[in-house]
């Protein structure tokens, strides 16, 4: 079983609408939690850490049900600068597990 | 601040061959770690240094991948013999000593592994 599962996708949206990624995590030890971007042959970068009590960060927000072992990353008003890869990406110890990616595509 | 550097971009090799892959940490980070991903997967994890210490190799495939970290800066991955299954791209990451659980890990551009 994966550590991380998430929805490959593709997520085609047009400009100004809500998009909405989630991914599951099978070990419960997992310590913490990330959403990362990823565009097209480049490297994965940071988007957002995922709290327990939730966070936001423009027009990003980012949930974390640790019960159901459930992350979930929302994007607001979407923008053509937002088409990547969204990777769901877990923390146990000091390596990372990667789900294998979302990708969206913002269209005009 | 220069970003993780990573030597070659790409690489074509023939399978039995060798080669050896290069990673430059941020100056400063102690964390260093090496991850692959292959066609159609999730980026998965292959080994995490501490300094010049291998302090996980639990991700490594095969005895045919060595790392080291001479020295404590730069790391090098060898693959030898490569096989047709080692293409993919190879990922270094590095990071602060630190305990914090959400302590960043920085990647580097990659290299594209080719195995003909």
């Amino acid at each position: 079983r994966k550590e991380v599962e998430q929805d490959p996708g593709p997520f085609n949206v047009p400009e100004g609408a809500t998009v909405a990624f989630n991914c599951t995590y099978s070990n419960s030890a997992s310590q913490s939690f990330f959403w990362y971007r990823q565009d097209c042959r480049k490297e994965p970068k940071l988007l957002m850490s995922v709290y327990s009590s939730g966070n936001e960060d423009g027009r990003f927000t980012a949930q974390l049900n640790r019960a159901s072992q459930y992350i979930s990353l929302l994007i607001r008003d979407s923008k053509l600068s937002d088409s990547a890869t969204y990777l769901c990406v877990v923390r146990k110890a000091n390596n990372l597990f990667f789900g294998t990616g979302t990708r969206l595509t913002v269209i005009p | 601040e220069a970003g993780v550097t990573q030597f070659p971009s790409h690489s074509v090799i023939e399978k039995g061959q060798t080669v050896t892959l290069r990673c430059d940490p941020i100056s400063g980070h102690d964390n260093l770690y090496w991850y692959r991903r292959v066609m159609g997967k999730e980026i998965k994890f292959l080994l995490h240094f501490v300094k010049e210490s291998k302090q996980d190799e639990s991700g490594m495939p095969n005895n045919r991948f060595l790392a080291e970290r001479t020295g404590g800066t730069y790391s090098t991955l060898k693959v030898q013999p490569a096989e047709l299954e080692d293409s993919g791209v190879y990922f270094c990451a590095s990071s602060h000593l630190g305990v914090d659980f959400y302590n960043e890990q920085f990647f580097g551009p990659g290299t594209r592994l080719t195995v003909l």
